[in-house]
């Protein structure tokens, strides 16, 4: 089956910096990859997803790049905010599939 | 905004004891799912659900575990016998049946607490 890694388990950034979150999947056959925003004790929230035919998508202040031959994919956030601060989950599937979690970014935005 | 609901938010058990875990999907979703938290672990799959009959189901998700969707709206999952290992936070999702097809939103969850 599938097999999603996500790296940095945590990362801490100054107001007003960057964050990146990279992940890396193992079945080829995927062709969707969403990001997933978790506050505490919340759902996990769909913040941005791509799919296979598609290279980067952004949306305000948030963009997601997808690798196919590396098979990778990464979220940035420009302009980070303390409310950014969250756990981040990348995940990968098929078509109608079960979507495969990575283990979470537990991203915190200092002021 | 249609939303996942589920219900109840937190539900407290004896170990043995049968549960049933209740979600309202999104009413013109046609894809269902059950996945489950561990407190500071990841998110895993359980099963997903479509036309009345399971499509895809996890390993963890063995013969103690059941789902139904005993009408129009709501779409269940039945833990027959719990043990303590049960406790996790479980989440429902739906997803439509058009373009976007992938897209899974989330229910707030329900916290299963096994004594």
């Amino acid at each position: 089956g599938e097999n999603v890694e996500q790296h940095p388990s945590t990362l801490s950034v100054q107001e007003g910096d960057s964050a990146v979150i990279k992940c890396t999947y193992s079945d080829s056959a995927s062709n969707y990859f969403p990001w997933y925003k978790q506050e505490l004790g919340k759902r996990p929230q769909l913040i941005i997803d791509i799919r296979s035919n598609v290279g980067e998508k952004k949306d305000q202040r948030i963009a997601v790049t997808l690798n196919k031959t590396a098979k990778h994919f990464s979220l940035h956030i420009t302009e980070t905010q303390p409310e950014d601060s969250a756990v981040y989950f990348c995940a990968a599937s098929r078509n109608l599939g079960r979507l495969y979690f990575g283990r979470g970014t537990q991203l915190t935005v200092w002021p | 905004e249609p939303e996942v609901t589920q219900t109840p938010s937190h539900q407290v058990t004896q170990m043995g004891q049968e549960v049933i875990l209740r979600c309202v999907p999104i009413s013109n979703h046609l894809y269902f799912y059950w996945y489950r938290q561990i407190l500071g672990q990841k998110v895993e799959f359980l099963v997903s659900f479509y036309n009345n009959e399971i499509s895809e189901k996890s390993e963890i998700f063995d013969d103690q575990f059941s789902v139904e969707r005993p009408d129009g709206s709501n779409f269940t999952l039945k833990i027959r016998s719990t043990k303590l290992e049960d406790s996790a936070m479980y989440f429902c999702a739906s997803s439509d049946s058009g373009l976007y097809i992938n897209e899974q939103f989330f229910g707030p969850g329900t916290r299963l607490t096994v004594l």
